[in-house]
């Protein structure tokens, strides 16, 4: 097991500049998600893949944000002309298709918009 | 309108003594519950979880304890150690499946040796 990898672990970019993360699951998991942290809150839900099927995403997902999961494998999380707004912690995680299974998280994506 | 609530920011407690943290929930929908722990630099970790249809679910030196009726849940940790030292999120659910959680803002539990 050798747990839900993220790249990169940080990304200083400009305002408006567009950015792409990636997450790579735990190899037999079929469900993928991203949260969002940021400074002095908790985890905040944006989006859930069962395979490559993306069933669900929150309001918090503006139209400047596309996550994809191609061949139910890996994920890459972009955002379009990126915003101060933006940064904080991106994370996501995995679990198997079975209900009340633990989320497993990544270290996450660290993003600075300047 | 936050459905989750830790309303204690940090706790500091005695190595080998117990730590209890605490959570409020407002969304009588939720039904399942959850307590991460987080390091500095990593993900949250799963720790333990509890369904509504529960009152009590005990792992290891770690309880959660649900009282429904006051939406309230807490983590008991006994003995305390200080590799404990943690940020710990509470989380919750509903319908059934976790893969949507709304989390609480965490509480940062120190064990001084």
């Amino acid at each position: 097991d050798t747990g839900v990898s993220q790249d990169p672990r940080h990304k200083i970019t400009k305002r408006g500049q567009n950015v792409t993360f990636r997450c790579d699951p735990i190899s037999e998991h079929n469900r993928l998600y991203w949260y969002r942290q940021t400074l002095g809150q908790g985890p905040e839900f944006l989006t859930y893949f069962q395979n490559e099927a993306q069933l669900e995403k929150s309001r918090l997902l503006s139209d400047r944000f596309s996550a994809e999961r191609p061949k139910g494998s890996f994920s890459t999380l972009e955002i379009q002309r990126t915003e101060q707004g933006d940064s904080a912690m991106y994370l996501c995680a995995s679990s198997v298709g079975i209900l009340s299974s633990p989320l497993h998280f990544g270290n996450g994506t660290r993003l600075t918009v300047t | 309108d936050q459905q989750v609530k830790q309303n204690s920011p940090s706790l500091s407690v005695q190595e080998g003594r117990i730590s209890i943290l605490n959570c409020d929930y407002t969304n009588s929908m939720f039904d399942y519950f959850l307590w991460y722990k987080k390091y500095p630099a990593e993900g949250p970790t799963f720790l333990i979880s509890i369904s509504s249809i529960k009152d009590k679910n005990e792992d290891g030196r770690f309880t959660v304890f649900l009282n429904k009726s006051a939406k309230h849940l807490s983590l008991h940790i006994v003995p305390s150690q200080p590799g404990d030292s943690a940020v710990y999120f509470c989380a919750a659910s509903s319908g059934g499946s976790n893969y949507k959680l709304t989390f609480g803002k965490g509480t940062l539990l120190t064990v001084n040796p």
